[in-house]
């Protein structure tokens, strides 16, 4: 069946640099991407999400890249910060209740 | 504003018994959702919902019913608890099945 990879699945990285995350997906149909951060305790909240018609997109810090020929997408968060430590999900929906979510990443920010 | 709100945030039960989990949105959100999330495993669809009145299946279904009586609420249905049930159950509505999913803060359920 379809399915999403994500890759680290831990993460640590010192303040200050950046942190990379990357997902596969195997629907070609899915044309819906979004992020989303999960903290202790905590529901999953999105952070960030990107449509198949668009390669790039940034919000301060963080910014998400789709290769839809390589069914790719990967999630940069730059200048890391202690409060960025948290799980994040990647997920691809191709509309009609198909979300599909990655296993997640733990990201650590060591100060 | 309160968005999605899940109760109860914990509960034990014994295998057998059963219990309601209950979701409730103020964002006039058509469509509610109800996931589990296990380690090293993801979210995964239960149950969802397009609308007041009506229910549907998703990834993950065998042992929950769900109901939507009115459009704010969805509840979530163990008629006999099993201890594969023991997880942590997540809520999320949203306009459109397109759109971002809003969570709740989920509800911690062990089944002994």
């Amino acid at each position: 069946g379809e399915n999403v990879e994500q890759h680290p699945s831990t993460l640590s990285v010192q303040e200050g640099d950046s942190a990379v995350i990357k997902c596969t997906y195997s629907d070609s149909a899915s044309n819906y991407f979004p992020w989303y951060k999960q903290e202790l305790g905590k529901g999953p909240q999105l952070i960030i999400d990107i449509r198949s018609n668009v390669g790039e997109k940034k919000d301060q810090r963080i910014a998400v890249t789709l290769n839809k020929t390589a069914k790719h997408f990967s999630l940069h968060i730059t200048e890391t910060q202690p409060e960025d430590s948290a799980v994040y999900f990647c997920a691809a929906s191709t509309g009609g209740f198909k979300t599909i979510f990655g296993a997640g990443t733990r990201l650590f920010v060591k100060a | 504003n309160a968005g999605v709100t899940q109760t109860p945030k914990f509960r034990v039960l014994k295998t057998g018994q059963s219990m309601t989990l209950l979701c409730a949105q103020d964002m006039n959100h058509e469509y509610m959702y109800w996931y589990r999330q296990d380690p090293g495993m993801g979210l995964r669809l239960i149950h969802y919902s397009v609308g007041e009145g009506t229910t549907a299946k998703g990834e993950v279904p065998d042992g929950y019913n769900v109901s939507r009586l009115k459009k704010q609420n969805f509840l979530l249905g163990l008629e006999s608890a099993a201890p594969s049930q023991t997880s942590v159950y997540f809520c999320a509505s949203s306009f459109r099945d397109d759109q971002p999913q809003h969570f709740g803060d989920g509800t911690r359920l062990s089944i002994l």
